[in-house]
């Protein structure tokens, strides 16, 4: 079974520009998560999907971030203009949605995209 | 507001010698409690998880924690350290309450001296 993967595994750009982030979760994973790692703090909570739905977003730092789920499969986040503070690692996990309503369950995350900002 | 704390950003042993990483949290509703592990180029990989059952957990690679709700701790240990486990190591909370959103401590990098 495929993890979550994530592309691209890096990526360099300059101030003002636009990146779009992908994430493919574990097939069949209703639960999406997006996470942000900034150089020496601590990994961040930035938005939660059930499946196509915004289900949590109070971790978006600002509206420069647009994450979308279509179809409630892959994720795309787009940082549209870049700013230097946006540089940092991007994580993303996904979990299963258990039969009793409940969400949790462990989370899978992905290697991440390292963002550089320059 | 919840937050997670982890004690010492780098932590040195000799191999063989025993591994402790400090968790402290504060949370006003009961949470669930992790350890991922981040080994270089790699993603997150869960260690061990507290889900309300018994307060000692035991995890894999030879890992466990013990849930203390007194002391509002989680601290990881190993017996004996191996070159392997050198990795970055992260605490993190969630609830049912909260999307079950992880809140991650700052990491404790665990480097192992032959």
């Amino acid at each position: 079974e495929a993890g979550v993967t994530q592309f691209p595994s890096h990526s360099v750009i300059e101030k003002g520009q636009t990146v779009t982030l992908r994430c493919d979760p574990i097939s069949g994973h209703d639960n999406l998560y997006w996470y942000r790692r900034v150089m020496g703090k601590e990994i961040k909570f930035l938005l939660h999907f059930v499946k196509e739905s915004k289900q949590d977003e109070s971790g978006m730092p600002n509206n420069r971030f647009l994450a979308e789920r279509t179809g409630g499969t892959y994720s795309t986040l787009k940082v549209q203009p870049a700013e230097l503070e946006d540089s940092g690692v991007y994580f993303c996990a996904s979990s299963q949605e258990l039969p009793n309503g409940f969400s949790y369950n462990e989370q899978f995350f992905g290697p991440g995209t390292r963002l550089t900002v320059l | 507001a919840q937050s997670v704390t982890q004690l010492g950003s780098h932590v040195s042993v000799s191999e063989g010698a025993l591994v402790l990483l400090r968790c402290n949290y504060s949370s006003s509703v009961p949470p669930y409690l992790f350890w991922y592990v981040q080994y270089p180029n790699q993603g997150l990989q869960l260690l061990l998880k507290y889900t309300s059952a018994a307060t000692l957990v035991k995890g894999i690679n030879g890992f466990e924690a013990e849930f203390k709700k007194s002391e509002t701790s989680f601290h990881l240990t190993k017996p004996s350290a191996h070159m392997s486990d050198a990795a970055e190591y992260f605490c993190a909370v969630s609830w049912m309450d909260s999307s079950y959103k992880l809140i991650f401590g700052s990491g404790t990098r665990l480097l192992v001296r032959p």
